[in-house]
């Protein structure tokens, strides 16, 4: 199985801020395809999860341009450019390259 | 709109066995596939199983194998998750999650908890 790592696990941020979320994998998620099978996730308290971004850099429909994602190979970065209230929750990387899809551990974001 | 509405939580006895449903509506329900996600208490997000909208095929993760069952009724729209010979350790919020074309889960449902308890 992929193993997925996350950096760091808590992240208090100022609002208006820049943020930053590191995710690393045990193996390359690049496919044959070109394309990186690493996507992420914002769980807001309460809530399921919501897609934010796949294919490492492709925004989902209807996420703010304030979330970007970069990387390749086993690195991977989750960046806001600035902090908003709402951003608050725990962060999820997740390898879809193959199965078992597995998780990171999660980054929780909160407000300082 | 996309929506995966999910069946109410249960209590269930260790030994016994659950069955959670997803009714999708928005989409073309035999176009995509569904994943189920489960959550324990305070861990990470659990991979458990997926099911082809189109044909049926499934794919299960190898910690679950033999007490995990994923079927789907395409006239209903719904997909179902039956997890057996539950233990404690089995306590979780479990999810569906949509397939989307990217192999991303673009939507979830709302989340079922189940609690293993005697």
């Amino acid at each position: 199985d992929i193993v997925m790592t996350q950096s760091p696990l808590s992240l208090p941020v100022t609002p208006g801020e820049p943020a930053s979320i590191s995710c690393r994998s045990s193996q390359s998620l690049l496919h044959s395809n070109g394309y990186h099978y690493l996507d992420w996730y914002l769980q807001r308290p309460g809530q399921s999860p919501q897609l934010l971004i796949y294919f490492a850099s492709r925004r989902a429909s209807g996420v703010p341009d304030r979330f970007s994602g970069s990387g390749s190979g086993t690195d991977f970065t989750l960046k806001i450019s600035r902090v908003e209230a709402e951003d608050v929750g725990v962060y999820y990387c997740m390898q879809a390259l193959q199965t078992p899809l597995t998780f990171g551990p999660g980054t929780k974001v909160d407000i300082k | 709109q996309v929506q995966l509405v999910q069946s109410g939580a249960e209590v269930k006895k260790p030994g016994a066995s659950v069955k959670v449903s997803c009714k999708a509506s928005g989409f073309t329900f035999t176009t995509y596939g569904i994943h189920w996600v489960r959550q324990g208490p305070g861990q990470r997000l659990e991979w458990m199983a997926w099911i082809n909208g189109a044909n049926g095929d499934t794919r299960y993760s190898q910690k679950f194998q033999g007490r995990v069952t994923i079927t789907r009724d395409t006239s209903a729209t719904t997909a179902y998750m039956e997890l057996s010979s539950l233990r404690s350790d089995d306590t979780a919020v479990y999810y569906c999650a949509r397939n989307g074309y990217n192999y991303e889960l673009d939507y979830w449902g709302q989340g079922t908890l189940i609690t293993v308890s005697s």
